[in-house]
């Protein structure tokens, strides 16, 4: 069984200061990890992805993860939030193999809605 | 790169009629398919795996004569909500799978039944 935990339901923070999101993961196989952002009524784009490789994955818009086996999380950082990264953010966990040959089923942790002021 | 185009973006339908949502692959082919729901504030809760060429997988607690969905091709799936009513109000979203990329997502539809 796999599972996601993402530890804040929201997150605020001014404008040019850092982003921490937290997620972590539960799963009884070599999990891929990914972050989604969604704007309001949009779908999810995908900012970032581990899939067994680096453990620390560099994504779009600034933002980066680190994948830490030994405290199962996957936490999104970005250095200086700016206005359009307001949105809500998923961390989703799937049985992937490495090299992304084959995929399983998606599991999202319960979202993280991000507000910047300015 | 892959690209979902998923339609209706919203609709609103009255109690009791049917409304199809459609998903294409735009330049690829998606054997695969899957469809999520989504309440407001809320995460994404998967409610079927569709196969091309098969019958779709339904999520537990997902009827499936409720919502029916066709996969006739590599590139189009179909969530058909039938018989809607207002508690099927919602936020679905499909998403496809392409080889060596992964994961891609439909924009998607706003289900109003009043």
């Amino acid at each position: 069984a796999q599972s996601v935990t993402q530890l804040d339901s929201h997150v605020s923070v001014s404008e040019g200061t850092p982003v921490l999101l937290r997620c972590n993961y539960s799963s009884s196989y070599s999990p891929s990890l990914f972050w989604y952002v969604q704007h309001p009524n949009k779908g999810l784009q995908l900012l970032l992805k581990y899939t067994s490789a680096a453990t620390l994955v560099k994504g779009i818009n600034g933002f980066e993860a680190e994948f830490k086996k030994s405290e199962t999380s996957f936490h999104l950082t970005k250095p200086s939030a700016h206005m359009s990264d307001a949105a809500e953010y998923f961390c989703v966990v799937s049985h992937g193999l490495a090299g992304g040959t084959s995929y399983g089923k998606l599991t999202f942790g319960q979202g993280t809605i991000l507000t910047v002021h300015p | 790169g892959a690209v979902v185009s998923q339609h209706p973006s919203w609709v609103i339908c009255k109690s009791g009629t049917s409304v199809k949502i459609e998903c294409r692959s735009l330049d690829f082919q998606a054997t695969t398919m899957f469809w999520y729901r989504q309440f407001p504030k809320q995460s994404l809760m998967l409610m079927a795996t569709s196969n091309e060429g098969s019958k779709a997988t339904y999520e537990q607690g997902v009827e499936k004569d409720k919502f029916l969905i066709n996969h006739a091709s590599l590139t189009l799936s179909t969530l058909t909500v039938t018989s809607a009513h207002p508690e099927d109000s919602s936020f679905y979203i499909c998403s496809a799978i392409m080889y060596n990329y992964g994961y891609t997502f439909g924009s998607g539809t706003r289900l109003t039944v009043v």
